[in-house]
């Protein structure tokens, strides 16, 4: 079946350092791709998407790319910030059921000061 | 208020206790889905309404859950003979349209003792 596949946490790093989270997909067809942010104490939300091969999505510095010949959605910012500190999900949806995000099981980030 | 209200956001009962958890969606929002997210996993589907009927239930892990949505809007998730696995939090969200771009509440926390 569709599934999502992220890189254990947590991941610790100092301020300003490069961020990297790895997600990877199976999923039949051709997906479109999500990231979700959870901060401490708030309701999920969407970071970024993409809805094709190639695309990119971006928002507040976070960057990914939609790779379709690695089956891959990486997650990268150039330099973090303590306030990015939170709990990644990345997602994705098929368009055989467009309104059910299926999860991957989420990865801490620790921004250290 | 702006965001998915959902109530309570903590609750404790014991085993083979009925519960019930209320969400408020967007106003606006046609689309309204149930997820539960256990410790250290990502959400899972549970339930999608558009309108007042559930397109898809196929998450309901079995006949002691139901959910309602009778007017279009508030959504009540209803929980029979309360076990000790279904201690998790449950999550609801609206969207305007189908696509992934969902809109979280902060989830009801449930224990089961």
């Amino acid at each position: 079946g569709d599934s999502v596949t992220q890189m254990e946490g947590p991941v610790t790093l100092s301020e300003e350092a490069f961020l990297t989270i790895n997600c990877t997909y199976t999923a039949t067809g051709y997906p479109s791709l999500f990231w979700y942010v959870q901060y401490p104490g708030e309701g999920l939300q969407l970071l970024l998407k993409a809805t094709k091969a190639d695309d990119k999505g971006s928002n507040k510095g976070f960057e990914a790319t939609y790779r379709k010949e690695t089956t891959s959605f990486h997650l990268e910012k150039g330099s973090v910030q303590v306030s990015d500190s939170a709990v990644y999900f990345c997602a994705l949806i098929t368009m055989d059921s467009s309104y059910k995000l299926i999860f991957g099981s989420g990865t801490r980030l620790l921004v250290r000061p | 208020g702006a965001g998915v209200s959902q109530t309570p956001s903590n609750k404790v009962t014991e085993k083979g206790k009925y519960v019930e958890l209320r969400c408020d969606p967007i106003s606006g929002h046609t689309a309204l889905y149930w997820y539960r997210q256990s410790l250290g996993q990502g959400p899972e589907f549970l339930i999608y309404f558009q309108g007042t009927g559930a397109a898809d239930d196929s998450g309901l892990p079995n006949d002691r859950f139901f959910a309602v949505r009778p007017e279009g809007s508030v959504s009540t998730l209803k929980i029979q003979r309360t076990e000790r696995g279904d201690s998790a939090v449950y999550l609801c969200a609206s969207s305007r349209q189908e696509a992934g771009e969902l809109f979280f509440g902060e989830g009801s926390r449930l224990t089961v003792l």
